[in-house]
């Protein structure tokens, strides 16, 4: 079974400065897929990135990027130029390929300062 | 037009009591999902539909049944409500394997 862990429960960060989200994964599988979600104040899950594991680049979206590190089953999120709408809890999740399953990490708490 | 409505968004309940959760994707998505995200925002899996066939049924009471009539709903049903069934319920459909579409969530009381 896969198990994902994020090992920062919360985390902050003043406005316009840059900040990463800590993931690591354990799996016995070589293809499958690693996403981040946002879960704001209002409750609505958000897909923010998504990574192929057979992909060495590494994902980037507009101020989002991840730095995978498939040997080190490492996932984290950079958030740069971070905004007080970045305020959220942030959800790591690996999918397998073949269920469609995803599982998800317990979540990190992310407060932008103003 | 909402990829992925649930409905109702809010339902307080008593004990012992029946209720249903709805769910409607209109993405063309194959695979459905309800997760149940509990007070410590942990997320867990309940059931996926893959084209209306169970295709995941995590260990969960088998009070809560799943229906999809066809592939662009996939409901909840509870039986005999307990104090620890409050919770928020999350539909989610996906065409795997790019992520989710989630659903604005159910946040279920029993009181």
């Amino acid at each position: 079974a896969q198990t994902v862990t994020q090992s920062q429960p919360e985390m902050s960060v003043q406005e316009a400065e840059t900040v990463t989200l800590s993931c690591t994964y354990d799996t016995s599988e070589s293809n499958y897929y690693l996403f981040w979600y946002k879960q704001p104040p209002s409750r609505q899950m958000i897909l923010v990135i998504r990574q192929e594991a057979y992909k060495q680049q590494n994902a980037t979206e507009n101020r989002f990027s991840v730095n995978f590190q498939k040997a080190a089953k490492s996932f984290s999120l950079k958030i740069s130029d971070s905004q007080l709408g970045d305020t959220a809890m942030y959800f790591c999740a690996f999918m397998n390929t073949n269920a469609g399953k995803s599982t998800f990490g317990d979540g990190t708490t992310l407060t932008v300062k103003p | 037009d909402t990829a992925v409505s649930q409905t109702p968004k809010y339902l307080v309940t008593q004990m012992g009591n029946d209720k249903s959760i709805k769910c409607e994707q209109n993405l063309g998505h194959d695979t459905m999902y309800w997760y149940k995200q509990d007070s410590k925002k942990f997320l867990k899996i309940m059931f996926s539909y893959n084209n209306k066939e169970l295709i995941i049924n995590e260990t969960v009471p088998n009070r809560f049944s799943p229906k999809s009539p066809d592939k662009a709903h996939l409901n909840l049903h509870i039986n005999s409500l307990e104090l620890g069934d409050s919770a928020v319920y999350f539909c989610a459909s996906s065409q795997s394997p790019y992520g989710y579409t989630f659903g604005s969530g159910t946040r279920l009381t029993v009181v």
